[in-house]
């Protein structure tokens, strides 16, 4: 079975500094990687997704992620954030066979200015 | 191109009635999943449909339940509501039923169970 672990419940972080979201992942067989963002009051948009290829993958708004297989990690980064960057964030999983999503528990990212 | 929308986006139920919400799936997407999201349990998936047909099923009792019909659109029910089914529905569409395909989600539906 597929489990995602996002080890920070909030991260915050003042205004144009730079951020790294955790995300973990164990499964025992080929995956799919995901990054959601949630506005509040609103549904999950997709900020980048690995399939296969480069283990760098670059998403919407400045955010990317590094796969790295040996950790089982995904984490999100930006180099520098913004007032607009306010929103929980998720980390996902799916099998490579199947379209099930498996969602992480969020980190709440606030930004101070 | 219009987003996936939900009906309605919010209700207020009494305990032990049942409910109905409603997924609109954006044009050419034919397959729906849905998924409730509460603070305590967070993001689960419920079940995804493909094509009128149930493809696969999260761990939730047999008082949720679901259908798609010809045109995609898709409803999930729930019935003999409790306290605990208070939360907000969401409903995610995709092209076709295959991993990776990117979900795209509503705004989903916020259910209050007094």
């Amino acid at each position: 079975a597929q489990s995602v672990t996002q080890l920070d419940s909030q991260v915050p972080v003042f205004e144009e500094a730079p951020v790294e979201l955790r995300c973990n992942y164990s499964s025992s067989v080929s995956v799919y990687l995901f990054w959601y963002v949630q506005y509040p009051n609103q549904g999950l948009q997709l900020l980048l997704k690995y399939l296969s290829g480069s283990t760098l993958v670059k998403g919407i708004n400045g955010f990317e992620a590094e796969f790295n297989k040996s950790q089982t990690s995904f984490h999100l980064r930006k180099p520098s954030v913004h007032i607009s960057d306010t929103a929980e964030y998720f980390c996902a999983v799916s099998h490579s066979s199947a379209s099930k999503i498996i969602f992480g528990s969020g980190t709440r990212l606030s930004i101070r200015p | 191109k219009a987003g996936v929308t939900q009906t309605p986006r919010y209700l207020i139920k009494t305990r032990g009635q049942q409910v109905t919400l409603s997924c609109s799936p954006i044009s050419g997407h034919r397959s729906v999943s849905w998924y409730q999201q509460t603070p305590g349990q967070g993001l689960q998936f419920l079940f995804e449909y493909f094509s009128e047909t149930q493809r696969n099923k999260g761990n939730f009792p047999g008082r949720f339940s679901g259908r798609q019909f010809s045109n995609s659109r898709s409803e999930m029910n729930v019935s003999t509501l409790e306290l605990g089914d208070s939360a907000l529905y969401l409903c995610a569409s995709s092209l076709v039923a295959g991993a990776g395909d990117t979900q795209y989600f509503g705004p989903g539906t916020r259910l209050t169970v007094l």
